[in-house]
């Protein structure tokens, strides 16, 4: 089956820096994206890697091991509005996307 | 800046009642998308168009179906809802071939089915 793993809850402090790890297990990898979900909102287009590397943009990050079946986003200078969910979404083989759970991210202050 | 709107933030219905969720996009986007987001699940697909009066099964359609009359316009229909059908429901639109492009989505109808 084709599974979609991140953890499903993380803390950290503002300003700080914290790491959203994403593996997957699919048929196939045609490209992986990240999306935010304010509690209540609707998801919003963060990232999308298809090659092996970092792709930065701003105090986001994030990093594509096709190899590896491994994402991780990357956030920076933690600020409270960052206070939300990320999602992980892989698209297989027939470019249909799978999506994670989400990772829940809370702020403190 | 695209804009996806959904005829209702909450909506409340009764076992066995007909429910029509609407969905409306303003980009001219090929591509609709109605998703269910239960929590502990990532999003499941319900049914997808890629164009006007086209419709294709996601992942979960039992229970549901679906129109697409104009290109902006998206409707899931809940033809006699049930329990198991209460969820946040959310509408996406995306330009570009099927689910490859970045998908832009509605704040979402989250319904109660008593």
């Amino acid at each position: 089956g084709q599974n979609i793993d991140q953890p499903t809850e993380m803390t950290a402090t503002e300003g700080a820096i914290v790491q959203i790890n994403c593996t997957y297990q699919t048929s196939g990898f045609n490209g992986l994206f990240w999306y935010q979900q304010h509690a209540g909102e609707a998801p919003t287009f963060l990232s999308y890697n298809v090659l092996d590397g970092l792709e930065e943009k701003g105090r986001f990050s994030s990093f594509l091991s096709r190899s590896k079946g491994y994402s991780y986003l990357l956030l920076k200078e933690l600020q409270m509005k960052d206070s939300a969910s990320y999602l992980c979404a892989v698209l297989d083989s027939n470019y249909q996307l799978i999506w994670g759970a989400g990772t829940k991210l809370i702020i403190k202050p | 800046d695209v804009k996806v709107t959904q005829s209702s933030r909450y909506l409340v219905k009764r076992t066995g009642e007909k429910v029509f969720l609407e969905c409306v996009q303003d980009m001219d986007h090929e591509n609709m998308f109605w998703y269910r987001q239960d929590p502990g699940l990532g999003l499941r697909l319900i049914y997808f168009s890629y164009d006007v009066k086209m419709k294709e099964k996601g992942d979960i359609p039992e229970g549901y179906s679906v129109s697409r009359e104009k290109k902006e316009r998206f409707s899931l229909i809940l033809e006699s809802a049930s329990t198991n059908q209460t969820s946040m429901y959310l509408c996406a639109s995306s330009q570009g071939q099927g689910q490859t492009d970045t998908q832009y989505f509605g704040p979402g109808t989250r319904l109660t089915v008593l």
